[in-house]
């Protein structure tokens, strides 16, 4: 079965460098979560979105932006990138009215 | 959302029955209960939820009290390769009018498994 993608599996930018993470959701699903999980400590939730819509924000930096395509696939764009940044970055998506989320690979992000 | 409190950590030996507790207390009417568990730096990787009736499925149980006020999560055999950290998560159901619904994780319980 079709899972959800994520792309790049890993990443590694210099300090104040930009980065763009892609989520490519399971067909037919029209939600995209994402987490951020940094070493050690358990996911927190940035930002997510529903048919295209941001649907709920947490505590994403003000120098992160995230958007959903027509095609239904996510990007995350992190900009003035921090050492602090560097982290697991999960995607889920979930289908409208389904009743759980499933989760991406994520992408490793380091921030040298 | 509700809160929820778990143990840090428990072990179990392989092929006996694990069973993870989870506190919420201030759960509402409308809130479900959601175990999801994470293996080594993977994707979150959902399990079982239920609202009020015990529920099982291929890979575990959910045992929830009549108060609903605490769960437990249920292996029947545990094997090694379900060594990971487990979430409980209460929340409201998905609505049907577009609401993404997220889930926040807590500090979940480090299950390990030995021989």
């Amino acid at each position: 079965a079709a899972g959800v993608i994520q792309s790049p599996r890993h990443l590694i930018k210099e300090k104040r460098e930009t980065a763009t993470l892609k989520c490519y959701p399971i067909p037919r699903h029209d939600t995209v979560y994402w987490y951020q999980q940094g070493p050690g400590q358990d996911p927190q939730f940035l930002i997510s979105f529903y048919e295209k819509m941001q649907s709920d924000k947490g505590s994403i930096p003000d120098r992160f932006s995230a958007q959903q395509f027509s095609d239904y696939h996510s990007e995350l764009n992190m900009s003035s990138l921090e050492l602090g940044d560097s982290a697991l970055y999960f995607c889920a998506s979930r289908r409208q009215g389904g009743t759980e989320a499933f989760f991406g690979q994520g992408t490793r992000l380091t921030v040298v | 959302d509700a809160k929820t409190t778990q143990p840090p950590s428990m072990d179990c030996a392989e092929g006996r029955a694990a069973n993870l507790p989870c506190n919420h207390s201030t759960i509402s009417g409308n809130e479900y209960v959601y175990w999801y568990r994470q293996i080594h730096s993977q994707g979150p990787q959902y399990i079982i939820h239920g609202l009020k009736n015990n529920e099982t499925n291929e890979m575990a149980s959910l045992i929830i009290t009549e108060d609903r006020k605490s769960s437990t999560l249920i292996l029947p055999h545990a094997t090694l390769r379900d060594t990971a950290v487990y979430y409980c998560i209460v929340r409201t159901r998905p609505l049907h009018t577009g609401t993404a619904s997220k889930l926040t994780f807590g500090t979940g319980t480090r299950l390990q498994v030995t021989l």
